[in-house]
């Protein structure tokens, strides 16, 4: 089936640690994307990518950084600089073309021990 | 600058009656696009429509309807004859810039849909 897969579902991380949040899409699809949503809150866009070797910065990506080494994927390291990371992490994906809507993910959760 | 606002937090109604998510937008593009998305208790995002600037019809799918105003810059939904399936946090997104999305959506903070039984 194709799809957008996150891992892991949860995800506690301790004290100044990275961490790496995983997505993997199957759609085929050119452009990928981190969004953090936070309790009651809409979603705001860390980072996003076109094109394989290429991602630009969203609106709240100091304490983040990603790859984009393959079409198929595009990791999220929260970084230790990031001093709140607890939220709820999605990925998104869309074609070129279809319009660009953009299909999420099932989300991590990352909690800080 | 962008702006998506969802003015109900939380509505609760009982089942079968009809309700409606309010969503507000602002944005100097010419051309954008507007979406409105399920978000279950489960946490994933789920798709329900995408409307582009230049297509003020209504639509209607099955107990879903939008309405789109462009003098207003509103986006609309209503269930019809809601479900306690229908319970979930709605939320409605404008594309970024001009690319249609392709640069990220702003997205509304979401209102809280409670379908009692």
């Amino acid at each position: 089936d194709g799809g957008i897969t996150q891992s892991p579902k949860y995800l506690f991380r301790k004290e100044g640690q990275n961490v790496t949040l995983s997505c993997e899409q199957n759609l085929n699809h050119d452009a990928m994307y981190w969004y953090r949503q936070d309790p009651g809150q809409g979603l705001r866009l860390i980072y996003y990518s076109q094109i394989v070797n290429d991602f630009q910065k969203g609106d709240i990506a100091e304490g983040y950084s990603v790859s984009r080494e393959k079409k198929e994927s595009f990791p999220l390291t929260v970084t230790s600089a990031q001093k709140n990371p607890t939220a709820f992490y999605l990925c998104a994906s869309s074609s070129a073309l279809g319009g660009k809507t953009q299909y999420f993910g099932p989300g991590t959760r990352l909690l800080v021990l | 600058a962008q702006k998506v606002t969802q003015a109900q937090t939380e509505i609760s109604v009982v089942e079968k009656e009809d309700v409606t998510l309010d969503c507000v937008y602002e944005t100097r593009d010419t051309t954008y696009y507007l979406f409105w998305y399920k978000q279950p208790p489960s946490g994933e995002l789920v798709f329900l429509i995408r409307r582009n600037s230049f297509d003020e019809q209504n639509e209607i799918s099955g107990r879903y309807s939008w309405n789109f105003q462009k003098s207003t810059s509103s986006f609309n939904f209503t269930i019809t004859a809601s479900q306690v399936v229908d319970s979930a946090v709605y939320f409605c997104a404008l594309s970024r810039n001009s690319g249609g999305g392709a640069d990220g959506l702003t997205f509304g903070k979401g209102t809280h849909l409670i379908i009692q039984p």
